[in-house]
């Protein structure tokens, strides 16, 4: 089973500036990495997939780069709705499909 | 847009079999790949498994001795039955939509609270 870990677990960020959120596999994913965000009482929302394509309707503030085994999610100027739990998925060695542990985005 | 919905008891007790349904709305279940997701509360994501339209089956090694899954194409509907329920098992439960084997999840539903009580 690949092992997905995500940091930090919590992130305190200004409005207005940029996230950036890491996810790291336990062994190469390739590029089937997909980003997932979660608001409160919300069912998960897929964000990117592909390590770096953005879902229909993801804002361009979105963006997420890397390649292996290290991943990145950057979110830009942030705003209230963006304050959220973002989850990492891999969807290259299956079954299972896991998850990181969530990093909790909160606002500063 | 499809749209899922779970449907099932929010209270099981512990040792009984839980039977979900996820109702998929506003397009076809045939040709995709249909899944369960649970979250205990304040914590992660966890997949349970996943039928093709075919009810060709794949489930979580943690949990595949406790799970069956099935495909009603013609109702557009399928279902997770999860037995030996501990309190462990208590969680929100998604259902969720796999368009091809390697890609993410990218429809899901509201999901529906199950609490395991002894």
């Amino acid at each position: 089973e690949i092992v997905m870990t995500q940091s930090p677990a919590t992130l305190s960020v200004s409005p207005g500036q940029r996230a950036t959120l890491s996810c790291r596999a336990s062994q190469s994913i390739n590029n089937n990495l997909a980003w997932y965000q979660q608001r409160p009482g919300q069912a998960p929302r897929l964000l990117i997939y592909a390590t770096s394509t953005r879902a229909t309707g993801t804002p361009a503030k979105f963006s997420g780069s890397g390649s292996g085994t290290e991943f990145t999610l950057t979110i830009s100027s942030l705003q209230s709705e963006d304050f959220a739990v973002y989850y990492c998925q891999q969807y290259n060695s299956w079954p299972p499909y896991t998850f990181g542990q969530g990093t909790k985005l909160e606002i500063k | 847009q499809v749209q899922l919905q779970e449907s099932g008891p929010g209270l099981v007790r512990s040792s009984e079999t839980l039977s979900l349904t996820c109702s998929v709305s506003g397009g076809s279940i045939i040709s995709y790949y249909w899944n369960w997701i649970r979250q205990p509360a304040g914590k992660g994501l966890e997949w349970i498994g996943r039928i093709y339209t075919n009810g060709s089956a794949k489930y979580n090694p943690s949990l595949k001795s406790r799970i069956s899954m099935s495909v009603d194409t013609s109702k557009n509907q399928f279902s997770l039955k999860l037995t030996s329920l501990t309190a462990a098992d208590t969680a929100v439960y998604y259902c969720a939509r796999l368009r091809f084997l390697d890609s993410p999840f990218d429809q899901w539903g509201r999901g529906t609270l199950v609490t395991v009580s002894s």
